[in-house]
């Protein structure tokens, strides 16, 4: 257990399905993060939050909608997704350290196939 | 963002010490340099950070060159749960930062 927790792990659906996903961390951070994960391609940015606020948006298709309802949680919703959506999504934390540097802590992400 | 290059795989035996290298040529005077892992089917997991000078824990040490255009984490003693895929990232000092992945590099450790 890592203090980011995401859920569901493991989540099936249709194209024409509406979901969600939903992360919590109570660890105090007040940044948090949503990363995508595709088979062999490197982790890609999605959205940042930074003590709620929505300051990046990394070109993601609308069909990806976040939310932000303070600082502990953090949700995807996810409406009229396509195959190659199927991936890893991953979400995390970050909270500056004394020595300066902005330090990510990881769930282990939702595993999501679109069919 | 600047970017980091690092070797796709890597190969180590059993309680052998691993050199993992990253350059980072376009390092701004502000970008940390972190080192996060992927173990299977895990979410990457932080492992060490510096900024000019070398650093240790208990994971891992980080040695930085003297120009920060490159660094090396060195694992001492390479066990066989430390087969991941590890990451060389730079970050700044602003929480909200976005850190860019890379491809990173995947460690197999053989018994």
């Amino acid at each position: 257990e890592t203090g980011v927790t995401q859920t569901p792990r493991h989540l099936v659906m249709g194209m024409t399905n509406k979901k969600s996903l939903k992360c919590e961390q109570h660890l105090g951070h007040n940044a948090m993060y949503w990363y995508k994960q595709s088979a062999k391609k490197p982790l890609e940015l999605m959205f940042v939050y930074n003590f709620k606020e929505q300051t990046e948006n990394n070109s993601v298709p609308s069909r990806f909608s976040p939310e932000c309802p303070n600082s502990s949680h953090l949700f995807l919703h996810l409406h009229t997704l396509q195959p190659e959506d199927s991936a890893l999504y991953l979400c995390a934390s970050s909270q500056v350290l004394s020595s300066g540097a902005n330090v990510l802590t990881f769930g282990a992400g939702s595993r999501l196939t679109v069919l | 963002d600047a970017k980091t290059t690092q070797p796709n795989s890597m190969e180590s035996n059993e309680e052998e010490p691993v050199h993992l290298p990253c350059n980072h040529s376009t390092i701004s005077g502000t970008d940390y340099i972190h080192w996060y892992r992927q173990l299977p089917s895990q979410g990457p997991e932080y492992v060490i950070h510096g900024l000019t000078s070398n650093v240790n824990n208990r994971m891992a040490s980080l040695a930085i060159a003297e120009d920060r255009k490159s660094s090396t984490l060195i694992l001492h003693r390479a066990t066989l749960r430390d087969a991941a895929v590890y990451y060389c990232i730079l970050g700044g000092n602003n929480a909200g930062n976005m850190l860019t992945f890379g491809g990173g590099t995947r460690l197999m450790v053989k018994p």
